[in-house]
């Protein structure tokens, strides 16, 4: 069964950083697509980074040379280093598996809420 | 970038109802559309993939159509547990954008 389980957020002030952890099983993070997906509250819904399964990333404009997204195989997990952080950043935080083929998000983690201010 | 544009942003329904969304880009997605289903509190759920495959385990009164730079999801008889707000995304290019969602809500 393919669960997908966020960790890492919480409170912080802003300029900090924070590292957020999506743990995978199921499946292999690095044969496949893996993306992180955020929620203003109240907001919908904004696309923030991929990891293709070659390695390559790409990230939203509003957050590039801020954010990293990154992969541990060994740990079957995903992470998102956030640096910089601003109160605008701050949202619930979801990861989301990208199938082959269409790169569809099929699998989605419950989410965890970041929240920046001082 | 490719923009996606939903309408209507909300979307007053009775159970029963046949209930039409549309989603227009901004450019040509070669049918790399995506629909998604979210209800408070919860992640979001995918729907129907590559413009009008239906996601495994999705009931059948959810279909998509389209193709080129307009795409509709369509309930074709709606159910209670259907009052949620849908978002379209598109997976062709980097950046992936999502619509503005259209909230179905009780008329």
């Amino acid at each position: 069964e393919v669960q997908l389980v966020e960790s890492g957020g919480g409170l912080i002030q802003p300029g900090g950083s924070l590292r957020l952890s999506c743990a995978a099983s199921g499946f292999t993070v690095s044969s496949i697509y893996m993306s992180w997906v955020r929620q203003a509250p109240g907001k919908g819904l904004e696309w923030v980074s991929v990891i293709y399964s070659g390695g390559n990333t790409y990230s939203a404009d509003s957050v590039k040379g801020r954010f990293t997204i990154s992969r541990d195989d060994s740990k079957n997990t995903l992470y998102l280093q956030m640096n910089s952080l601003r109160i605008e950043d701050t949202a619930v935080y979801y990861c989301a598996r990208a199938a082959l083929g269409w790169v569809q998000l099929d699998y989605w983690g419950q989410g965890t809420l970041v929240t920046v201010s001082s | 970038d490719i923009r996606m544009t939903q309408s209507p942003f909300s979307l007053p329904a009775s159970v029963g109802d046949r209930v039409t969304i549309t989603c227009r880009a901004s450019q040509s997605t070669s049918n790399y559309v995506n629909w998604y289903q979210q209800k408070p509190g919860k992640a979001p759920k995918l729907l129907i993939y590559a413009a009008f495959s239906l996601q495994g385990g999705v009931p059948s009164r959810f279909s998509g159509s389209g193709s080129g730079t307009d795409f509709t999801l369509t309930i074709s008889t709606l159910q209670p547990e259907d009052f949620a707000t849908y978002y379209c995304q598109q997976s062709y290019s980097t950046p992936w954008t999502f619509g503005q969602g259209t909230k179905v809500e009780m008329k």
